[in-house]
C-alpha cells in the first residue's frame, strides 16, 4: 500500500459539534503531519508527529486536538470550531527523521473538506 | 524561519511551449526543494525535487534548477501539454530531522490546446 488515505472526504458541521478526522497510512512512515489549506492558498502545516510523539505545534488554537494512536494512525479531533476554520484539511507522512540522515520526501492524503456552519 | 517566494502566480502558455516557476528562500540552512502539483480538488502530489549538493535534476520532460549562493531554485517544463495544467508549489525545509516544508503561494499553469 503505497497511499496515505483520510476519512471522511467531506465534513459539515456546526460550532457546538465535535467531530474527529482520519488519517492512515501503511507505508511504514514514522512520520505524520497535518496541513490545513484554505482555497488558493498553499498547505500550512499545523502539526508533525514522529514515532507517534507530538513533535510540533504551529500554535495551533487548542480547539484542535490531535492524536497518533499508532505508528499507522493520526486522528485531528475537532471541537467548537469556528467557520474560518472551514479549509482543507491534508494529512502527510513520510519517512521520519533518520539521526543524520536526510529529509524524506512527503506524501499527502486526498484531504477532508471541512465546512463549519 | 524559513520564506519562500514563487513567482509568477499565474502562467498562461500554448501547448507545447516551456513553462518555468522560479522560487527564492531565505534559509540558508534549507536543503531540501520539492515541487508539488496540485490538480483541483485534488491532494498536492510530489512531482520532482532536488538536494542541495545537487545544482540540476531531471524527469522525462521535467527539471528543477537549483542555485545555493543566490537562493534560489526553479521548475522547468518542457514540451506543456493541457494535463499539465494545475497549481504548483514549490517548497523548502532545512535538514533539521523533520520535512518541515514551507510552502511557496503556488503558481497556476493554463495549458491551452
Amino acid at each position: 500500500d503505497t497511499e496515505v488515505t483520510q476519512t471522511p472526504k467531506h465534513l459539515v458541521m456546526g460550532m457546538t459539534n465535535k467531530k474527529s478526522l482520519k488519517c492512515e497510512q501503511h507505508m511504514g512512515h514514522r512520520a505524520m503531519y497535518w496541513y490545513k489549506q484554505k482555497a488558493k492558498k498553499p498547505p500550512e502545516l499545523m502539526f508533525v508527529y514522529s514515532y507517534e510523539k507530538l513533535s510540533i505545534n504551529e500554535s495551533v488554537p487548542s480547539r484542535f486536538s490531535p492524536e497518533c494512536p499508532n505508528s499507522s494512525l493520526l486522528n485531528l479531533h475537532l471541537h467548537a470550531l469556528q467557520p474560518e476554520d472551514s479549509a482543507l484539511y491534508l494529512c502527510a507522512s513520510s519517512q521520519g527523521p533518520l539521526a543524520g540522515g536526510p529529509v524524506n520526501e512527503q506524501f499527502f492524503g486526498p484531504g477532508t473538506r471541512l465546512t463549519v456552519l | 524561519g524559513e520564506n519562500v517566494e514563487q513567482h509568477p502566480s499565474t502562467l498562461s502558455v500554448q501547448e507545447g511551449d516551456s513553462a518555468v516557476i522560479k522560487c527564492t528562500y531565505s534559509d540558508s540552512a534549507s536543503n531540501y526543494f520539492p515541487w508539488y502539483k496540485q490538480e483541483l480538488g485534488k491532494r498536492p502530489q510530489l512531482i520532482i525535487d532536488i538536494r542541495s549538493n545537487v545544482g540540476e535534476k531531471k524527469d522525462q520532460r521535467i527539471a528543477v534548477t537549483l542555485n545555493k549562493t543566490a537562493k534560489h531554485f526553479s521548475l522547468h517544463i518542457t514540451e506543456t501539454q493541457p494535463e499539465d495544467s494545475a497549481v504548483y508549489f514549490c517548497a523548502a525545509t532545512p535538514n533539521s530531522g523533520y520535512s518541515t516544508l514551507t510552502f511557496g503561494k503556488g503558481t497556476m499553469l493554463l495549458v491551452s490546446p
